[in-house]
């Protein structure tokens, strides 16, 4: 597609219940990256795929965060037995991949409401 | 563990200040890139710095690479209304490691 895309663009789901999140990056970006922002607030990293690979899952905040990457394009990242303070805005970001000094371009995001 | 520290995290000004915002870390960067990001909306890129010395000039926004390419600074004059949103500062490893993005600032401006 032109940009990177997300969805659902707005989730409202029940504490407990797991969620998906959808990101469609540009195509033949290779590197692909999650961030969680909260209302007001600056950017955190979540987690950077390179290729399939995630060489970099360092800011997931606990073991109910999971991503995956496959064929090199979707990604999902999943929330299992969401919590209140798992609400917030969630983006996706694709650039063509390191060393190529090119900008990343990023979705609209999820955002995402734990009731 | 490449980190990019940004400061202020909040600034409140008034039409017509000026104001700076910095980005640093202790690690060296290939580029470094400013983005803007509006409420509701993803981050855009506003710059991209290469050089170390390097000064970029958008209108009213002036970015700086700092000589030893470990520090960037984005200057804005005369800040309006328009300007309010969240900049963030993003590096590249030398090596071509992962973009790296700093927390952001959040930038107000009262008219």
């Amino acid at each position: 597609g032109a940009g990177v895309s997300q969805s659902p663009s707005n989730k409202v789901t029940e504490k407990g219940k797991d969620v998906e999140l959808r990101c469609d990056p540009i195509s033949g970006h290779t590197a692909l990256y999650w961030y969680r922002q909260s209302l007001g607030q600056g950017l955190e990293f979540l987690i950077y795929f390179q290729g399939n690979s995630a060489p970099d899952k360092s800011g997931l905040p606990s073991d109910r965060f999971s991503a995956e990457r496959t064929g090199g394009s979707v990604s999902t990242l999943t929330i299992q037995r969401t919590q209140q303070e798992d609400s917030a805005v969630y983006l996706c970001a694709s650039s063509l991949g390191p060393g190529t000094r090119t900008e990343a371009f990023f979705g609209q995001g999820t955002r995402l409401t734990v009731v | 563990t490449q980190l990019l520290e940004q400061s202020p995290q909040f600034l409140s000004i008034q039409e017509g200040e000026n104001l700076t915002v910095y980005c640093n870390s202790s690690s060296v960067f290939s580029s470094l890139q400013w983005y803007r990001q509006e409420p509701g909306e993803g981050p855009v890129l506003l710059v991209t710095v290469v050089t170390g010395g390097e000064v970029k000039k958008l209108k009213r926004l002036t970015f700086q690479f700092g000589d030893a390419r470990k520090d960037s600074s984005l200057h804005i004059t005369a800040a309006q209304p328009g300007d309010t949103g969240l900049y963030l500062c993003a590096g590249e490893g030398e090596y071509g490691n992962k973009l790296v993005f700093g927390a952001g600032t959040i930038l107000r401006v009262k008219s």
